[in-house]
């Protein structure tokens, strides 16, 4: 069965500065997608950024991106200049197959210091 | 904002009662899932739609609840005896052709 891991349950980073999310999953697929989502306090869960399996670049959405290493498992989260705005609850998760379901992580909680 | 609205945001329930939830996503999203967040925890799939048609169920979907989808549209989760165990934060996801899933504000569930 697909898991997905998340071994840091809280981390703080100084604003402006970058901040490393961790993230590792288990899966018998070849192909499949992997995704960072942020849940504000009290607000609606977005989308982060997205990683398809089959695709070797690591995505960049501004200053997020992401260190996929397939071989190993890992799919970490790098912010850069950190601001205010991103301090949230921060889940990775893998969707499985046709039903496109996912699974997630317990979530790191991100602080972000004036 | 994603488009997808929840309603209510925030139910309080006595134990034994049953509750009804409503997720109304953007039209284009013809998939829709239901995950439920426990405090401290990552959300953890229920059920999902192809339009009006209930493709899968979790087993963590007991006979207390029932979800719908008529007509494609919106979808309602009823949870009948509602018991402790309950309380939660039940969030709603629309998906279009882009393989995105787009979350609601979700409704937060206490049963006392």
């Amino acid at each position: 069965a697909q898991t997905v891991t998340q071994s840091q349950p809280e981390m703080s980073v100084q604003e402006a500065e970058t901040v490393t999310l961790s993230c590792t999953y288990d899966t018998s697929e070849s192909d499949y997608y992997l995704f960072w989502y942020k849940q504000p306090p009290s607000r609606q869960m977005i989308l982060v950024i997205r990683q398809e399996a089959y695709k070797q670049q690591n995505a960049t959405e501004n200053r997020f991106s992401v260190n996929f290493q397939k071989a190993a498992k890992s799919f970490s989260l790098k912010i850069s200049d950190s601001q205010l705005g991103d301090a949230a609850m921060y889940f990775c998760a893998y969707r499985i197959g046709a039903t496109n379901k996912l699974i997630f992580g317990t979530g790191t909680l991100l602080a972000v210091q004036p | 904002d994603t488009g997808v609205s929840q309603d209510p945001r925030h139910k309080i329930t006595k134990r034994g009662q049953n509750v009804t939830f409503r997720c109304d996503p953007i039209s284009e999203h013809n998939r829709l899932y239901w995950y439920r967040q426990t405090l401290g925890q990552g959300p953890e799939f229920l059920t999902y739609f192809q339009n009006e048609a209930q493709l899968e169920k979790s087993r963590l979907l007991s006979d207390r609840f029932s979800a719908e989808r008529p007509k494609g549209s919106f979808s309602t989760l009823e949870i009948q005896r509602t018991e402790q165990g309950d309380s939660a934060m039940y969030l709603c996801a629309g998906q279009g052709n882009h393989y995105e899933q787009y979350f609601g504000p979700g409704t937060r569930l206490t049963v006392t």
